[in-house]
């Protein structure tokens, strides 16, 4: 069974960093892409990162562009998400989520999120 | 960055009315277009992908179509557990945006 555990969230002050963390298992962690997708509360979902399987592209949204940073260990099966900089509008539930093999963006499997607040 | 609008916003049907969700992409992503269905306090579920594809184990009562920038999301006769929130998304190009999610309500 396909299983994504985000771990980290919590509560920072504006300008503070934070780092989530997301165990995959049930699967073979270095063939797929992963995603980190949030959700601020009451609004809908924004792509945020993805990283490819060996690390080779990454992409980010352009809000969190220079401020965030991807990465995994394959040998660990884990995926990080870096949040610096932080800021009141990143405050959301982030999720840990696989892309399919064929095609990065496309989602199939997602953690059950990791609330990240940013309030003084 | 490609921009994705979905419409309508809400929608209120009753059980077994048949439900047509649309999403438009602002420019072409061939067939690249998801479909996610989530409820209160979940994460996202993967309905259909590249546009037409049913994700295994969802009811063959969802269908997709479209290609190009024009797609639809039909719920050919809605269940009570398909009363959720519903989102188009993206993947053509990074960023992969989704669209701003149709509120499936009861009437």
């Amino acid at each position: 069974e396909v299983q994504l555990v985000e771990s980290g969230g919590g509560l920072v002050k504006p300008g503070g960093s934070l780092r989530l963390s997301c165990a995959a298992s049930g699967f073979t962690f270095s063939r797929y892409s992963m995603n980190w997708v949030r959700q601020a509360p009451g609004k809908g979902l924004e792509w945020v990162s993805c990283i490819s399987f060996g690390s080779s592209f990454i992409y980010y949204a352009d809000s969190v562009k220079g401020r965030f940073t991807i990465s995994r260990d394959n040998a660990k099966n884990s995926l990080y998400l870096q949040m610096n900089s932080l800021r009141a509008e990143d405050t959301a539930v982030y999720f840990c989520a696989r892309g399919d093999t064929a095609v990065a963006g496309t989602i199939d499997y997602w953690g059950q999120g990791a609330l990240v607040t940013v309030s003084s | 960055d490609i921009q994705m609008t979905q419409s309508p916003s809400s929608l209120s049907a009753s059980v077994g009315d048949r439900v047509t969700i649309t999403c438009r992409a602002s420019e072409s992503i061939s067939n690249f277009l998801n479909w996610y269905q989530q409820k209160p306090g979940k994460a996202p579920k993967l309905l259909i992908y590249a546009a037409y594809n049913l994700q295994s184990g969802v009811p063959s009562r969802f269908s997709g179509s479209g290609s190009g920038t024009d797609f639809t999301l039909t719920i050919s006769s809605l269940q009570p557990d398909d009363f959720a929130t519903y989102y188009c998304q993206q993947s053509y190009s990074a960023p992969y945006s989704f669209g701003q999610g149709t509120k499936l309500e009861i009437k």
